[in-house]
């Protein structure tokens, strides 16, 4: 298995520009999630999704959209990029549950100019 | 807010020690506590969850305890060698069944040969 996958690894945007973070998984998880990280503030949620067509807001969902159209994948959209959204991204995965551990992939390191 | 809290200063200790990291939460009485392990340049790797009803869980030199009434959770490393430089996160299901998961800041550990 290649677990949780995520590309690009790196990405340089202009502000305005949009584009797409890819992630995939092929542990059939119901549960997928986005976080960003940011020095000092730890992970924060972006946005979630239970399963194939449902997906809801996290903690900083503005600027942000995805959808969920097949259970492997869970695709991160940037409308109009700013400077405030450069980041680490993160990608996780899980079967869910009361006890839910959380498979990550390996990062989109995103620099918006 | 539901927060949860770790030691943002990074723990330098010397190689063979016990590392001793500290996980606060306030406002909330979660079920259960989470701890990851995050390296330079990667995503998060689930090491141990611990019970609101356990003390302590153990895993190999790893050990976590969940004290309800301090509303905290200690995660120890027995032994420290230099390759357990990392940081540790600490977290919590913001809701359950939705896969959310909130964390701590995390707390760089740097063991000194």
């Amino acid at each position: 298995n290649a677990g949780v996958t995520q590309t690009p690894k790196f990405q340089v945007l202009k502000t305005g520009q949009s584009m797409t973070l890819q992630c995939a998984q092929d542990m059939n998880h119901e549960y997928m999630s986005w976080y960003r990280q940011d020095p000092g503030m730890g992970l924060r949620l972006i946005h979630y999704s239970v399963g194939a067509g449902i997906t809801d807001q996290g903690e900083v969902p503005n600027g942000y959209n995805v959808s969920r159209s097949t259970t492997e994948d869970f695709p991160l959209r940037l409308l109009s990029a700013a400077p405030s959204q450069t980041s680490v991204y993160f990608c996780a995965s899980s079967r869910g549950g009361n006890t839910d551990t959380q498979y990550f992939g390996p990062g989109t390191r995103l620099t918006v100019l | 807010s539901q927060k949860i809290e770790q030691n943002s200063e990074a723990l330098n200790i010397q190689e063979g020690k016990t590392a001793t990291l500290t996980c606060n939460y306030t406002n909330y009485s979660p079920a259960y506590l989470q701890w990851y392990r995050q390296d330079p340049g990667r995503g998060p790797v689930f090491l141990l969850l611990i019970r609101e009803n356990e003390k302590e869980k153990r895993k190999e030199r790893l050990k976590v305890t969940f004290d309800t009434t301090l509303k905290q959770s200690l995660f120890h490393i027995t032994a420290s060698q230099p390759a357990d430089s990392a940081t540790y996160l600490c977290a919590r299901l913001g809701s359950s069944n939705t896969g959310k998961l909130i964390f701590g800041q995390g707390t760089t550990l740097q063991v000194k040969p």
